[in-house]
C-alpha cells in the first residue's frame, strides 16, 4: 500500500519562481488536505477538498493555490514563492467522516521540504 | 475559536522512566481528540484517539491517554520510554462533521537519554 505520496520531497526555489507539489492518495479517500508545518507552530492548514472538482482554504491559504481535478490526486501550487514559505508541507487524507472505528482517520504522506531563498 | 495547547517545547527523560506529555484543548462542543507520532524526516502517525466512551485509550507502542473533560486535557503517557521514542508528538482536536479538519498543537519534541 502506497498511501499518500507526496513528491517533490525536497525543493529549493528562488523568490519569485513558481512551482507545484503533487500528493497521490490510493485509498479511495474522498476528503484530501494541504498542511504547512514549522517549528513552533504545529501543523497549520492551508487548503483542503471534500471531493472531486472542490477546494476550500483553510487557516493560512494566502499565497497558495490548489486544485483537485482527479479524485487521488491534490495538487498545491505556489505561484510566486515567498521566503515566508520556507516549511515542510505534508498533504494528507480522509474518508468524510469520523466513526468510532477509526477506520477514517487522516493519512499523512511523508512531507516535502520547501525552501525560497 | 478551537485551539490545542502543548505546554512543553521539549521533554527530555532516561530511558525506562515514565513519560507524560500534557495537552489542553479548546472546544466547542464534545472533541475527538488524537495523539500523533512525527519521527525525524517522517510523516505524522497516529498513534491513538479518543472518539467517546472509555476515558483511557490505548494506542500503539505502549502509549496511552486519559480524556479529561473538566480540566479540556488529553495526556499521553507510557509507562517506560525506549530509544526509539524519541520524535515529536502532536496533540490535535477536531469535529466528527464537514472534512476532520483537526486543528493540532505546537508539537512536543521528546528526547530520550540512555
Amino acid at each position: 500500500n502506497a498511501g499518500v505520496t507526496q513528491t517533490p520531497k525536497f525543493r529549493v526555489l528562488k523568490t519569485g519562481q513558481s512551482m507545484t507539489l503533487l500528493c497521490a492518495q490510493d485509498m479511495n479517500h474522498e476528503y484530501m488536505y494541504w498542511y504547512r508545518q514549522d517549528p513552533g507552530m504545529g501543523l497549520r492548514l492551508i487548503h483542503y477538498s471534500v471531493g472531486e472538482g472542490t477546494t476550500a482554504k483553510g487557516e493560512v491559504p494566502d499565497g497558495y493555490n490548489v486544485s483537485r481535478l482527479k479524485k487521488q490526486n491534490f495538487l498545491l501550487g505556489l505561484e510566486s514563492a515567498a521566503p515566508s514559505q520556507t516549511s515542510v508541507y505534508f498533504c494528507a487524507s480522509s474518508y468524510p467522516v469520523l466513526v468510532p472505528s477509526g477506520a477514517n482517520v487522516l493519512t499523512f504522506g511523508a512531507g516535502s521540504r520547501l525552501t525560497v531563498l | 475559536a478551537q485551539s490545542v495547547t502543548q505546554p512543553d517545547i521539549h521533554i527530555t527523560v532516561s530511558e525506562g522512566a515514565s513519560l507524560e506529555l500534557r495537552c489542553n484543548y479548546s472546544y466547542g462542543a464534545t472533541p475527538y481528540l488524537f495523539w500523533y507520532v512525527q519521527s525525524p524526516g517522517q510523516g505524522l502517525q497516529l498513534l491513538l484517539k479518543y472518539f467517546s466512551g472509555d476515558t483511557l485509550v490505548q494506542g500503539i507502542k505502549g502509549f496511552e491517554a486519559e480524556f479529561k473533560r473538566s480540566q479540556s486535557s488529553f495526556n499521553l503517557r507510557k509507562p517506560s520510554v525506549h530509544w526509539s521514542d524519541a520524535a515529536e508528538y502532536f496533540c490535535a482536536v477536531g469535529p466528527m462533521e464537514y472534512g476532520n479538519k483537526l486543528v493540532f498543537g505546537a508539537g512536543t519534541i521528546l528526547r530520550v537519554k540512555s
